[in-house]
């Protein structure tokens, strides 16, 4: 079984719903991370959580929020999505606190779509 | 300010035919570096990465990167392509200092042909 499972794999959707994207984890890592990848952008963080009471803002936070429910589970909402949200959304997870040297655990990622 | 970039967001090769996908950063002191693979409909898997210990780092699939900090490169190569390797390819990298951020570059795409 995977490590970093995330839900749905594909998704779409229409302007001004509310959606959310969950990602859980058997890894038992405190750190985990919301990126959406664009083409020719590489990946943005969204937003991270260093652990279940921890959550911070990302570079590009602006529209989404998220929720730590426990260590192994992290969701990002999108309020009210609109069309530039279409993207590859991404959770990953890491073991934390490693130092600079740290790795980053992806997902399989969830391609939203929203028209 | 810090930054990361991939010269190339397209590469093709022939199979048998040496890798090259090139990686260089901005910053005065010596980052973390990483290079992730991203096959086909699935997430990002980590090939290698630098920690200080070694200037030339081994990593899967026969991949390596040698770290130069004359050059401020990362370099990712591979001796002999495989049908295997086509995929997208990110260079990683995190500068010392803040938190435990990740800053990505555009990616290459890497073609492998017969």
């Amino acid at each position: 079984d995977a490590d970093v499972t995330q839900t749905p794999r594909n998704r779409i959707t229409k302007t001004g719903k509310r959606i959310m994207l969950e990602c859980s984890q058997t890894k038992g890592h405190d750190r985990m991370y919301w990126y959406r990848q664009d083409p020719g952008l590489g990946l943005r963080l969204i937003y991270y959580s260093f652990d279940v009471k921890d959550i911070n803002k990302g570079e590009i936070s602006d529209g989404y929020s998220v929720s730590r429910q426990a260590q192994a589970k992290f969701s990002l909402s999108l309020e009210s999505a609109i069309p530039n949200q279409t993207a590859l959304y991404f959770c990953a997870t890491s073991e934390g606190p490693s130092g600079a040297q740290e790795t980053q655990y992806f997902g399989p990622g969830t391609r939203l779509l929203v028209l | 300010a810090q930054s990361v970039t991939q010269l190339g967001s397209h590469v093709s090769v022939s199979e048998g035919a040496l890798v090259l996908l090139r990686c260089n950063y901005s910053s005065s002191v010596p980052p973390y570096l990483f290079w992730y693979v991203q096959y086909p409909n699935q997430g990002l898997q980590l090939l290698l990465k630098y920690t200080s210990a070694a200037t030339l780092v081994k990593g899967i699939n026969g991949f390596e990167a040698e770290f130069k900090k004359s050059e401020t490169s990362f370099h990712l190569t591979k001796p002999s392509a495989h049908m295997s390797d086509a995929a997208e390819y990110f260079c990683a990298v995190r500068f010392s200092g803040g938190y435990n951020k990740l800053i990505f570059g555009a990616g290459t795409r890497l073609a492998v042909h017969p």
